[in-house]
């Protein structure tokens, strides 16, 4: 199995400031096949379902704000949001999809500052 | 407007069965590739496992703590997805979403509410 490995497990930023997250995956999810990262993140507000923000590690899904970015590239990854807002408290998720089992990070705490 | 909407939770005791449903609305169902993901209380994601598109071959994959235990099936004609688990424990306790996946079931696109299975004596 891939273990994917998130730090920090809790992150406190202050409003408008910048927050970084990384995700480490434990082999490559780079395919050779086609050079996409099969890595996505996900948001988890309090008491709701998770939802996508970011595919192939850097592709922002349609709707979501451009504040959130993701780069990387094999087994490094991170997802920058670049002035945080109040709505932006959650748990991300990263995830990969290279090969079953799919697995995620442990998922990382945003908090205000 | 994708939905995906859960039902079938509840109470069970160890060693019973219970059977969930997502009915999909909004996409052709049909050509999804349909996933089960869990999450117990205050952990992380955990993938259950994910039953592709007929076309693709409608086989299904499963994790390794939930195989021979859980069966994921579909009926494209009701747009429905299935979770039949069997053989419960307590560490299956859990929100279950239904998901679907991207292009070849890869990222999950959208998510249902979920559905809380807890499993205890």
């Amino acid at each position: 199995d891939i273990v994917m490995t998130q730090s920090p497990d809790s992150l406190a930023v202050s409003l408008g400031e910048r927050a970084t997250i990384n995700c480490k995956s434990g082999q490559s999810v780079l395919s050779s096949y086609n050079n996409n990262n099969y890595l996505a993140w996900y948001q988890q507000r309090p008491g709701q379902p998770p939802k996508l923000l970011i595919y192939w590690a850097s592709t922002r899904e349609s709707g979501v704000s451009d504040r959130f970015s993701g780069s990387g590239s094999g087994t490094h990854f991170t997802l920058t949001i670049s002035s945080l807002q109040a709505e932006d408290v959650a748990v991300y998720h990263c995830q990969q999809y290279y090969t079953t089992p799919i697995t995620f990070g442990q998922g990382t705490r945003l908090e205000i500052k | 407007e994708v939905q995906l909407v859960e039902s079938g939770g509840g109470l069970v005791k160890p060693g019973g069965s219970l059977r969930l449903s997502c009915a999909a609305s909004g996409f052709t169902f049909s050509n999804a590739w349909m996933t089960w993901v869990r999450q117990a209380p205050g952990k992380g994601l955990e993938w259950v496992g994910r039953i592709k598109s007929k076309r693709d071959g409608g086989t299904t994959d499963y994790a390794a703590p939930v195989k021979g235990r859980f069966t994921i099936s579909r009926d494209d004609s009701k747009a429905t997805l299935y979770l039949q688990m069997n053989s419960l424990k307590t560490e299956d306790t859990a929100v279950y979403y239904c998901t679907r996946g991207g292009p070849e079931g890869t990222y999950f696109d959208y998510w249902g509410q979920g559905t809380l299975v807890t499993v205890s004596s």
